[in-house]
């Protein structure tokens, strides 16, 4: 049961282009979502947020956009440099019911070429 | 340094050995968590704490699997008679209650010979 899906395994940009990873989500309860960077040989870092009560956040070059009709969410990076590859993951949680247990999607690698 | 430290960084044991992992979090952070990762996979959710209580439980954590968080500081994982399955990347993270963001350490990487 797979409640959190990445579908695009892999995404190349040319540096200074927009790079948009998108995120798909089953389970209705959720309500605090997030994205993470990761690179080889580290941990997931935290990058931004998002709440169900809003549709947009932004910090700096980041940007994620919620449509909960859609049950949608999608991680802009504007503009795009080659140090921002690296294996990006979408996360969510239902605050509710499970505290800040987060659950995962499988993942997107970006590739920024100079 | 302020961030999760996890020890060790790798882990190479024999199928039937055991193992304990340890985790430090975030000093101001209450809830501790263990999550597992696969190659291609996301990291999978396996239990967490919150102050010294154990709330939940994955039903990824079978009876070999235990952890523990005395007096709500650093986390033990230990994992009994390994086997080939249990090769993975261990991740430590912690977090402050409610909507707040997880904040994980680099992992220990566990290989099953």
């Amino acid at each position: 049961d797979q409640q959190v899906k990445q579908n695009s395994p892999s995404l190349s940009v040319q540096e200074g282009r927009i790079s948009i990873l998108n995120c798909d989500y089953t389970n209705s309860m959720f309500d605090y979502f997030l994205w993470y960077k990761k690179y080889p040989a580290e941990g997931p870092t935290f990058l931004i947020s998002i709440s169900s009560i809003k549709d947009k956040n932004e910090d700096g070059r980041f940007t994620v956009f919620l449509n909960k009709s859609a049950k949608h969410l999608s991680l802009h990076i504007v503009p795009s440099q080659p140090g921002d590859s690296a294996v990006y993951f979408c996360a969510a949680s239902a605050q509710e019911t499970s505290g800040s247990r987060l659950t995962f999607g499988e993942g997107t690698q970006l590739t920024v070429n100079p | 340094d302020t961030g999760v430290s996890q020890d060790p960084r790798h882990k190479i044991t024999k199928r039937g050995q055991n193992v304990t992992f340890r985790c430090d979090p975030i000093s101001e952070h209450n809830r501790l968590y263990w999550y597992r990762q696969t190659l291609g996979q996301g990291p999978e959710f396996l239990t967490y704490f919150q102050n010294e209580a154990q709330l939940e439980k994955s039903r990824l954590l079978s009876d070999r699997f235990s952890a523990e968080r005395p007096k709500g500081s650093f986390s033990t994982l230990e994992i009994q008679r390994t086997e080939q399955g249990d090769s993975a990347m261990y991740l430590c993270a912690s977090s402050f209650s409610g909507y707040s963001p997880l904040h994980f350490g680099n992992g220990t990487r566990l290989t099953v010979t």
